[in-house]
């Protein structure tokens, strides 16, 4: 059971747009930064988004993040089905608990 | 460009201990303000965070993993270590080990240079 909560699949065609959500409370998103990870298959999880909204250099503008209190949304424009992979959400959990914490991952199909 | 790499045994008897080492290369892992942190995945499920160690040595750990993980650093090799004692099947996993700083001048501090990963088994 993760902390931080996404939807297991999401899918969309080619050149579509597609939101994946990542839903915590007060004592991790709500109060510190988020960061998305995309994991390819076979291969270590890349930081996409850091920041809430910030893209790396190298990550294109078709990725981006948000955030409202406690909840963050990664957005993915003009799908490509290089972008099949599963996604992760993380940040700082400052309850009791501390740590770094994730979502459970998000598994992106482009139809 | 900084490189990790992992390194260790594959296969732990239940009740053992599993210890792994990450190599960097590419900087000095006693540069800058780094954190180096452990993950780990088991198979077809999500990321797990173990714990990360400062290059003063300093550690944060998992509560849940707590009492069983120890992360070290040797700056002298450029590496860092887990130990996480009384293994069983559920501590079969990929184990990736990771760098942790800011991009720039970002607020917080993110993953941003990973290991490939080594798959650890727990099985007699």
């Amino acid at each position: 059971q993760s902390v931080l909560t996404q939807p297991p699949s999401v899918s969309a065609a080619p050149g579509q747009k597609v939101t994946i959500s990542c839903s915590g409370s007060s004592s991790n998103i709500g109060n510190n930064y988020v960061s998305w990870y995309q994991q390819l298959p076979g291969t270590a999880p890349k930081l996409l988004i850091y920041d809430n909204n910030k893209r790396p250099s190298g990550i294109p503008d078709r990725f981006s993040g948000s955030k409202s209190g406690t909840s963050a949304t990664l957005g993915i424009t003009g799908l490509q089905t290089g972008d099949e992979a599963d996604y992760y959400c993380g940040t700082w959990d400052s309850s009791l608990s501390a740590g770094q914490v994730f979502g459970g991952g998000t598994k992106l199909t482009v139809l | 460009q900084v490189q990790l790499q992992e390194s260790g045994p594959g296969l732990v008897r239940p009740s053992q201990t599993l210890s792994l080492t990450c190599t960097v290369s590419g900087g000095s892992i006693s540069s800058g303000s780094y954190y180096w942190i452990w993950i780990r995945q088991p198979a077809g499920k999500g990321l797990e965070w173990i714990g990360r160690v400062y290059t003063t040595g300093s550690t944060n750990y998992n509560p849940s993993l707590m009492s069983r993980v120890t992360i070290s650093v040797d700056t002298s090799k450029n590496q860092f270590s887990l130990k996480l004692s009384s293994v069983t099947a559920a501590d079969t996993a990929v184990y990736y080990c990771a760098r942790e700083g800011r991009i720039g001048y970002s607020y917080g501090l993110y993953f941003d240079y990973w290991g490939q990963g080594t798959l650890v088994t727990v099985s007699s």
